[in-house]
């Protein structure tokens, strides 16, 4: 049973373009959380989602930022426009349906490196 | 109200030893309290987490105590080993806001040979 896959593991992206972030979640798990971690600092929360809907993005930049999960595929974390401020690392976590769903497994990130 | 308070920031102990981390949180509606490792490069991995209906919860070497009424729990590695040498962040969640977690700022830990 694979864990939770990020891909890409590194991106990098010079100032105003897209940076597109996805994430599997592991099998049988259909929520999905997107974290971001600013060196030296702990994670700090974006969005949460489940298959076709966002149900918390509280954490989520008002301009630029978007999340999906859609039926089939990955989530995807698209992030317009990007600026220096944005390179960080971006985790996905997942949880199951029903009992235990507090429990989140991370995958590695993806770490964005704005030029 | 819904930020975790993480110290100490590092921590330097010796093999065989005792290492203790502690977090305090203010909004009581929290309900779970996981501790998560994190090594360079890799994604936080779930250690150990606690509810607080209980005052304690041990895994092997790791030990959650847990003081409801001072919004305080730590998290204790006994036996520490260089394979422990990482950082740790402790984190808190609801139900009611979906379990997402509010974490603390990490204490990177560092176990001497």
């Amino acid at each position: 049973n694979a864990g939770v896959m990020q891909n890409p593991r590194h991106l990098v992206r010079r100032r105003g373009q897209e940076a597109r972030l996805r994430c599997s979640p592991m099998k049988g798990h259909s929520h999905v959380y997107w974290y971001r971690q600013l060196p030296e600092e702990g994670l700090k929360f974006m969005v949460y989602l489940q298959k076709e809907n966002i149900i918390d993005e509280s954490g989520m930049p008002k301009e630029r930022f978007s999340a999906e999960f859609p039926k089939e595929g990955p989530s995807i974390l698209r992030i317009q426009q990007v600026v220096r401020g944005d390179s960080a690392a971006y985790f996905c976590a997942s949880s199951p349906l029903g009992v235990a769903f507090e429990k989140l497994f991370f995958g590695s990130g993806t770490q964005l490196s704005v030029l | 109200q819904q930020q975790v308070k993480q110290s100490p920031q590092s921590l330097i102990v010796q093999k065989g030893g005792i290492s203790i981390i502690n977090c305090a949180y203010e909004n009581t509606a929290f309900d779970y309290f996981p501790w998560y490792q994190q090594f360079p490069g890799k994604g936080p991995a779930l250690l150990i987490a606690i509810r607080p209906d209980v005052s304690e919860k041990k895994e092997g070497r790791f030990t959650i105590s847990f003081n409801k009424s001072a919004k305080q729990f730590s998290l204790h590695i006994m036996d520490s080993q260089p394979g422990d040498s990482a950082t740790y962040f402790c984190a808190a969640s609801r139900r009611d806001s979906s379990y997402k977690l509010i974490f603390g700022s990490g204490t990177r830990l560092l176990v001497r040979p």
